[in-house]
């Protein structure tokens, strides 16, 4: 089976740093996503890391660690429209068709 | 491209009626998802389909059923509604060549009384 931890909230300023942390424990695995979810809407792909290292996208980079079964989105720039809940998903394998979804960060962003 | 839609929005049902939940996207995806998501608990897998005729049993898929008979649909039944049904469910689907990046639907929110 698959098993992942994430905090379950994080309140930060405007223009801030946060860092959500996501380990894992899966029986397999290919890659760790990362979904964006604002409250009432559907969530949206983020960022993918098959290999180990920092994966940039704007303000958002996402890292991963093979070894240390680890990995963490990093929001910069924080900005009000970040306020979302974010979750890391696990695809457990090359022929593991599902992806595995940890139970969510709720990110609050104050003026 | 409308991507992913999700029929009806919202929905109730009384104990032990049926439904089905209808999900359409124009992408031409292979792979198809139906999740539930309840408060604190992120997004459990329900069933999945990784072609048209194929299915399979994800995380919690007691109590529900799906057909995939065109490549662009999926279904999620619920033969025999119970309150622990209520939830927002979730559709989601993927290209074959990249299971790590879902496109999700509105989702529907489901009250079962």
């Amino acid at each position: 089976g698959q098993s992942l931890e994430q905090p379950s909230e994080v309140t930060a300023v405007e223009g801030a740093i946060v860092q959500i942390n996501c380990t894992y424990q899966t029986s397999g695995f290919y890659g760790l996503s990362w979904y964006q979810q604002h409250d009432g809407g559907a969530p949206t792909f983020l960022s993918y890391n098959g290999l180990d290292g920092l994966e940039e996208t704007g303000r958002f980079s996402s890292f991963l660690s093979r070894s240390d079964s680890y990995g963490y989105l990093l929001l910069q720039e924080l900005q009000m429209k970040d306020s979302a809940s974010y979750f890391c998903a696990v695809r457990g394998g090359s022929n593991d068709y599902k992806l595995s979804f940890g139970a969510g960060t709720t990110v609050t962003v104050r003026a | 491209n409308a991507g992913v839609t999700q029929t009806p929005k919202f929905r109730v049902l009384k104990t032990g009626q049926s439904m089905t939940l209808l999900c359409a996207q124009d992408m031409n995806h292979e792979y198809m998802y139906w999740y539930r998501q309840d408060p604190g608990m992120g997004l459990r897998l329900i069933h999945y389909s990784v072609g048209e005729g194929t299915t399979a049993k994800g995380e919690v898929p007691d109590g529900y059923n799906v057909s995939r008979l065109k490549k662009q649909n999926f279904l999620l039944g619920l033969e025999s509604a119970a309150p622990s049904q209520t939830s927002v469910y979730f559709c989601a689907s993927s290209a074959g060549t990249s299971v790590e990046t879902q496109y999700f639907g509105p989702g529907t929110r489901l009250l079962v009384l």
